[in-house]
């Protein structure tokens, strides 16, 4: 498996303001990913982040609202951009081990 | 039709008995079946994988797949309080890496 740390792990922002979400992992993975779960739903794939590319994004989200870095095989950050209300999320990253993704404990965004 | 369904719940399971949790996927393609678990405010744990290939067993858990009918199931045999959470169920789209999630099952076993 793989041991993740994700920060912060919760915020209250104000609308209009930008959030940068970190995402470490202790060992080097090609493949990391980025969720968001809106309260009482299940995950929704945000991108799919490879080092040394630029991130592949799902319909419905776009990279000046969501830009991601990718830096090297063990960081990743995910910003949510120019927020509103509908932000209000948990974002999660997940890594991929041996074709199996692992989950960081998520960041709780809350927008005012 | 949604790319993995599954029953919302609440599933309601005295202790003791066996839980069971399905899953339906729409891509015949799809190589790949994971069972998580999510406590309420806690990020998703796999419980579970199985491959194309066959069902599988660890412990009080059992994955199996029906590939003709596009189902997956969990079994959770002598089901405990502690198995109380949210069950997602995710598969990997034909050919893909990502996963689809289905929307989640909420797991009640009641003492």
């Amino acid at each position: 498996s793989a041991v993740i740390s994700q920060k912060p792990s919760r915020d209250i922002c104000q609308r209009g303001t930008s959030l940068t979400i970190q995402c470490q992992v202790d060992s080097q993975v090609t493949m990391m990913f980025w969720y968001r779960q809106q309260p009482g739903q299940s995950l929704t794939l945000i991108a799919t982040a490879n080092q040394g590319s630029e991130a592949t994004y799902e319909s419905g989200f776009v990279i000046d609202k969501f830009p991601i870095s990718r830096p090297n095989l063990t960081f990743s950050t995910l910003t949510v951009s120019n927020m509103s209300p509908e932000d209000s999320s948990i974002y999660l990253c997940s890594v991929e081990v041996k074709n199996i993704q692992y989950f960081g404990a998520g960041t709780r965004l809350s927008v005012l | 039709q949604k790319e993995v369904e599954q029953n919302s719940g609440p599933l309601s399971v005295p202790e003791g008995a066996i839980a069971s949790l399905n899953c339906t996927y729409s891509d015949r393609g799809s190589q790949s079946f994971f069972w998580y678990r999510q406590y309420s405010g806690k990020s998703p744990e796999l419980i579970m994988f199985i491959y194309s290939n066959g069902d599988k067993e660890d412990g009080r858990f059992t994955a199996q797949l029906n590939k003709a009918s596009q189902y997956v199931s969990l079994l959770i045999r002598d089901s405990q309080p502690s198995d109380s959470a949210t069950y997602l169920c995710a598969v990997t789209l034909g050919g893909a890496q990502k996963l689809v999630f289905g929307q989640g099952t909420r797991l009640t076993i009641n003492p």
